[in-house]
């Protein structure tokens, strides 16, 4: 099956410092991977959607500028949390939806637990 | 826009009891829905999915939904509860872009 990975999976950093988050499709090409962030005992909210070769869409209320989304090839996307602040803490999950095949098929990484101190 | 309600963010039963998560939607088009399981610290794992086919949808780990376009319900069970049952499970619905748009989650308790 289609395998979606995250590294790394905790990070813990300073506040003020930048941290990056990888995505990657380990068996198929993704044209399209979306972002999410998870609070303790919250649902998933979409933060952005990411476009091979083109800018992120980011979704309403989150800043473009401190959320940086790269997807620089069809297996890899990565998301750089700038300046990151304690209220920035959260569960960072990507998916991913294979060039071919359904549509509606899209994997989920394993997450990517960050700790703003 | 796409909306989902899953009514009780905590469910209890015990283990060999039914299992039911309820799960109601709201679309303009035709949805795609989707059951996800997600356990502590991990992504989530699709259990099964709605996409105008059967009404239906069998998944996985004996997890069944059933379609009901007259209740806009996505309602998940399971016969019998095990203890690797508990976890925290999400509806979600699919639009434009195929971005998905997620309930609040159910956490489910298996009680021995």
């Amino acid at each position: 099956g289609a395998v979606v990975s995250q590294h790394p999976s905790r990070v813990i950093c300073k506040s003020g410092t930048s941290v990056k988050i990888e995505c990657r499709s380990l068996d198929f090409q993704a044209t399209t991977m979306f972002w999410y962030r998870q609070f303790p005992k919250q649902s998933l909210m979409l933060m952005a959607t990411s476009n091979e070769g083109s800018k992120a869409t980011y979704e309403q209320g989150v800043e473009k500028d401190k959320f940086l989304i790269n997807h620089a090839s069809l297996t890899l996307s990565t998301l750089t949390v700038t300046s990151a602040h304690p209220e920035d803490s959260s569960f960072y999950i990507c998916s991913a939806i294979p060039a071919t095949g359904s549509s509606y098929e899209q994997y989920f990484g394993p997450g990517t637990r960050l700790t703003v101190t | 826009a796409q909306s989902v309600t899953q009514l009780g963010s905590h469910v209890s039963v015990s283990e060999g009891a039914l299992v039911l998560l309820r799960c109601n939607y709201s679309s303009s088009v035709p949805p795609y829905l989707f059951w996800y399981v997600q356990y502590p610290n991990q992504g989530l794992q699709l259990l099964l999915k709605y996409t105008s086919a059967a009404t239906l949808v069998k998944g996985i780990n004996g997890f069944e939904a059933e379609f009901k376009k007259s209740e806009t319900s996505f309602h998940l069970t399971k016969p019998s509860a095990h203890m690797s049952d508990a976890a925290e499970y999400f509806c979600a619905v699919e639009g434009a872009g195929n971005m998905l748009t997620f309930g609040g989650g159910t956490r489910l308790m298996v009680k021995p």
